[in-house]
């Protein structure tokens, strides 16, 4: 079993490109979360889905948008990236609404 | 909503020696706390967590308490190593129907031989 896994692992983008981050998780898993990390500021909430077929915000959705695309898969689009968007990007999903959360190996993502 | 404070943001200490990273939280419906320790380009991992309907949990050398009073838990780390040195991170989580586990802004841990 892999996991979470999470596509790309590094990735440069230029001011305004868009790119999608996707994740898949093999675990039967019903939660599913995006957040990013900055130094000094923690994880981030960016987006969640807590379950195939519905999505919410969290923290900092702004510039942000999200697919559930079915229970496996849940993938992170920027339209128009700016460089506040420089940032490592974690993928985490879990069985339910309490328990351990299980994340990815992250995507660095860098906006010139 | 919820909001998880975390101190401190660096914390050093000798080898063998105690370490007591401290959250608060504001949400009194807050009712599930992990902690997650990250190793230095690594993903986080959950090392301990505790329900609202107990006051601490000891795993090893890790232990949490949770004061649902003063709204704060505490993580201690007794006879630390080396390998201890990571980023930990507390997490509050609402119970009311939402799934959003809010982090604190994590505390960097290093022990020193």
């Amino acid at each position: 079993n892999a996991g979470v896994t999470q596509t790309p692992k590094f990735q440069v983008l230029k001011t305004g490109q868009s790119m999608t981050l996707q994740c898949a998780q093999d675990m039967n898993h019903n939660s599913m979360y995006w957040y990013r990390q900055d130094p000094g500021m923690g994880l981030r909430l960016i987006y969640y889905s807590a379950s195939e077929g519905t999505t919410d915000k969290g923290e900092v959705p702004n510039g942000y948008n999200v697919s559930r695309l079915n229970k496996r898969e849940f993938s992170l689009r920027l339209e128009s990236a700016a460089p506040s968007q420089t940032s490592v990007y974690f993928c985490a999903t879990r069985l339910a609404g309490e328990g351990e959360l299980f994340f990815g190996e992250g995507s660095r993502l860098t906006v010139l | 909503g919820e909001n998880v404070e975390q101190h401190p943001s660096t914390l050093s200490v000798q080898e063998g020696d105690s370490a007591v990273i401290k959250c608060t939280y504001s949400d009194s419906a807050s009712n599930y706390f992990p902690w997650y320790k990250q190793e230095l380009g690594k993903r986080p991992q959950l090392i301990i967590d505790i329900r609202s309907n107990v006051g601490e949990k000891k795993d090893q050398r890790i232990a949490v308490t949770l004061n649902k009073t003063a709204k704060h838990f505490s993580l201690h780390i007794t006879e630390t190593q080396p390998e201890d040195s990571a980023v930990y991170f507390c997490a509050g989580h609402m119970n009311t129907g939402f799934q959003k586990l809010v982090f604190g802004t994590g505390t960097r841990l290093l022990v020193s031989p």
